[in-house]
C-alpha cells in the first residue's frame, strides 16, 4: 500500500535561513512517481517537480533542491536562502504506476513560515 | 498549455441543497479525472477517480450516493454534492491525467464549498 509521511507539521524560519522539508514514503511498486507541491494560501496546488523511481539523480532549480534516496525511501526538499514568499504548505506525493488510473497519494503537508 | 479549471470557485449553499462542481481541461484531453477533498489544514484525500464513459471508482469511506461524479466527456467531469450539510464544507478540488502523458496529473484552482 502506498503512504506518505511528512513528519513536520510545521517548521518557522527567518529569512535567508536554509530549511529541509523531510518525505518519507512507502510502495510496493518497483515503478513509481514522487512529487512535491506547493500550496499557498490562495489553495491553488503549485507543481515543482515530478521524480520517476528509476532517477535517483538530485535536481536544483534556483533556490529548490531535491535529493532522492532509494535506499531510505526519502525524497526530501530544500529551499535556499528561504523568503517569506516560500511561506506556505508544501506536499510531498506518490503515485504508483502499476495501479489502475494513476492513484496519487498526498502526505499530510508541512507549513512553511518565513520570517522577515 | 494543460489547464484545468473548475466552477465555481466558491459557493456558499443551505442545508440540504444540491451543488454542482464542474472540472474542465481546457487544452488537453483527459480520460481520467481525479476529486480530491481537503479540510482546513489538512491534506488532500482523494474521493474518486473518474474515467470518461464509465462509472466512478469511489474510495472508501466516500458515499457514492451523496457524491455523484459524471464524466461524460474527455474535458468534462463534474461532481455534485447531494443533500449538502456543514460537514460538507470544504476544499474541493479536481486533477486531470491527459490521456498522452500517463504519469503526470494536472489540478484545478479548487472549490470552497460552504453549507450552512
Amino acid at each position: 500500500a502506498q503512504k506518505v509521511t511528512q513528519a513536520q507539521t510545521e517548521i518557522s524560519v527567518v529569512e535567508k535561513e536554509d530549511v529541509t522539508l523531510d518525505c518519507v514514503y512507502e510502495t510496493r511498486d518497483t515503478t513509481y512517481y514522487l512529487f512535491w507541491y506547493k500550496q499557498p494560501p490562495s489553495g491553488e496546488l503549485v507543481f515543482l517537480i515530478r521524480r520517476n523511481s528509476f532517477d535517483e539523480q538530485n535536481e536544483i532549480s534556483g533556490r529548490y533542491s531535491w535529493n532522492f534516496q532509494k535506499s531510505t525511501s526519502s525524497f526530501n526538499f530544500t529551499i535556499t536562502a528561504s523568503q517569506v514568499v516560500d511561506s506556505a504548505v508544501y506536499f510531498c506525493a506518490l503515485s504508483e504506476a502499476n495501479t489502475g488510473g494513476f492513484k496519487t497519494i498526498f502526505g499530510a503537508g508541512t507549513r512553511l513560515f518565513v520570517k522577515a | 498549455g494543460a489547464v484545468v479549471s473548475q466552477h465555481p470557485s466558491r459557493v456558499i449553499c443551505k442545508s440540504g441543497t444540491s451543488v454542482k462542481i464542474e472540472c474542465r481541461s481546457l487544452d488537453f484531453q483527459a480520460t481520467t479525472m481525479f476529486w480530491y477533498r481537503q479540510f482546513p489544514k489538512q491534506s488532500l484525500m482523494l474521493m474518486a477517480t473518474s474515467n470518461e464513459g464509465s462509472k466512478a471508482t469511489y474510495e472508501q469511506g466516500v458515499e457514492k450516493d451523496k457524491f455523484l461524479i459524471n464524466h461524460a466527456s474527455l474535458t468534462l467531469s463534474t461532481l455534485t454534492v447531494t443533500s449538502a450539510h456543514p460537514e460538507d464544507s470544504s476544499f474541493y478540488i479536481c486533477s486531470a491525467l491527459p490521456a498522452e502523458i500517463y504519469n503526470e496529473q494536472f489540478f484545478g484552482p479548487g472549490t470552497r464549498l460552504t453549507v450552512l
